[in-house]
């Protein structure tokens, strides 16, 4: 079974510094790693997504991620945040041997501060 | 905007009735699947559909029905309707290959009374 750790409920950033969301993943086979952006009473925006190759994923708005396999982890980053940033963010995995299913993590809602 | 749409946006039933809800996919893909979205959690996995089969189904009772139509765009049915199936209930739509992104629909927001 495939599974996605989302370790905190929120984080707290001012407007101009580093943001890091981080995310940990469980799958039997090789993963497809996915990061999507909610805003309020809104679905799901996809950011971007790791499929091979390059372990550094770049994305929309200036975010990327970094695909780490020994320790089963895609944490998303943006060098400079911005207040538009706030909002509520997902990671998702699909595993390649078990379809087209996404799973998701619980979510970490993003608030940055003026 | 994804080209996703949904409807109803926001839906108001009674215990024990039946919904149902639509969603018009992004032109072009051809899969088409369904979450469930309970009040601050991650959305879960109903179903998917390919060539108006199902193709694949997470952890939902059999009271969760859907279609999809040869344009592509689907229903998610629910019967007999419990409290808890008071969520926002989102459709994704894609192709068909596991390496390529979905994309959402606004969502309905479903409240069981």
């Amino acid at each position: 079974a495939q599974s996605v750790a989302q370790p905190e409920d929120q984080v707290n950033v001012a407007e101009g510094n580093p943001l890091t969301v981080k995310c940990t993943y469980s799958v039997s086979g090789n993963p497809y790693l996915f990061w999507y952006v909610q805003y309020p009473n809104r679905g799901l925006q996809f950011l971007l997504k790791y499929i091979t190759g390059d372990n550094l994923v770049k994305g929309s708005y200036g975010f990327e991620a970094e695909f780490n396999k020994s320790q089963t982890s895609f944490h998303l980053k943006k060098p400079s945040a911005l207040v538009s940033d706030s909002a509520l963010y997902f990671c998702a995995v699909r595993d390649r041997a078990a379809g087209n299913k996404l799973t998701f993590g619980g979510g970490t809602r993003v608030l940055v501060k003026p | 905007e994804t080209g996703v749409t949904q409807s109803p946006t926001h839906l108001i039933k009674t215990r024990g009735q039946q919904v149902t809800l639509r969603c018009s996919s992004q032109s072009g893909h051809n899969t088409v699947s369904w979450y469930q979205q309970a009040l601050g959690q991650g959305p879960q996995f109903i179903f998917q559909y390919y060539r108006e089969e199902e193709n694949g189904r997470g952890n939902f009772p059999p009271r969760f029905s859907g279609l999809q139509f040869p344009n592509y765009s689907s229903e998610l049915n629910v019967n007999a309707l419990e409290l808890d199936d008071s969520a926002l209930y989102l459709c994704a739509s894609s192709f068909r290959d596991a390496n390529t992104e979905a994309f959402f629909g606004q969502g309905t927001r479903l409240t069981v009374v």
